[in-house]
């Protein structure tokens, strides 16, 4: 196993257009996390899984966007009609219960023109 | 709400010598963790250190420290002997450690220069 890894890498969409990001995460970390990164912030928390629970969602996740992770393995986080504010990188993130330690994935950035 | 403040937008240091980053949040918790991440070009975040709050001792990796002060809300990073490879973004971030949310708050980052 060799991290948490993300896909796409890079993603360039039209304004409007919908994309779809994929997380997989270290096998047996059973909590996942997405953050959004914008140019010169630290990572904003998006949301948080355990096994395939959604637990938490934070007031930046509008109705635009949705996470899924069906089966407690990989995730993924769809947003829907997609405007330049979207623009970001996506970080997914993920840890085993017994410890607090996060391992980050390399991200996957997305441009809206 | 917790937040995180890393004042310093951008620091620099001669290769082999030593730099503190400053790191202050906010928080009514008594109990929570605190971490340093370092976010290379390559941007994937990587963990350089970690404190849990209860903890009066500070923690150390190798070349790097934290001078943790509690009562003050302080947790700075000292890296000693910098290391060409050390340059990069520097995160600070909290998180609560009993029950509710499981997010980690990050700051804006410092923003690390090594000159040789």
């Amino acid at each position: 196993d060799t991290g948490v890894s993300q896909n796409p890498r890079h993603k360039i969409t039209k304004r409007g257009q919908n994309v779809t990001f994929r997380c997989d995460p270290i096998s047996e970390h059973n909590r996942l996390y997405w953050y959004r990164q914008t140019l010169g912030q630290g990572p904003e928390f998006l949301t948080y899984f355990q096994n395939e629970a959604q637990l938490e969602k934070s007031r930046l996740l509008s109705d635009r966007f949705s996470a899924e992770r069906p089966k407690g393995s990989f995730s993924t986080l769809e947003i829907q009609r997609t405007e330049q504010g979207d623009s970001a990188m996506y970080l997914c993130a993920s840890r085993p219960g017994m410890d607090y330690g996060y391992t980050f994935g390399s991200g996957t950035r997305l441009t809206v023109v | 709400a917790q937040t995180v403040t890393q004042s310093q937008p951008e620091m620099s240091v001669q290769e082999a010598e030593t730099v503190t980053l400053s790191c202050t949040y906010d928080t009514s918790e008594s109990d929570y963790y605190l971490f340093w991440y370092k976010q290379p070009p390559s941007r994937q975040m990587i963990l350089v250190i970690r404190q849990e709050a209860y903890k009066q001792q500070n923690a150390t990796e190798n070349r790097f420290s934290v001078n943790f002060q509690k009562a003050a809300k302080s947790f700075s990073l000292k890296i000693s002997d910098s290391q060409l490879g050390d340059a990069a973004m520097y995160f600070c971030a909290y998180r609560r450690s009993q029950g509710g949310s499981e997010k980690l708050v990050f700051g804006k980052g410092t923003k690390l220069t090594v000159n040789p």
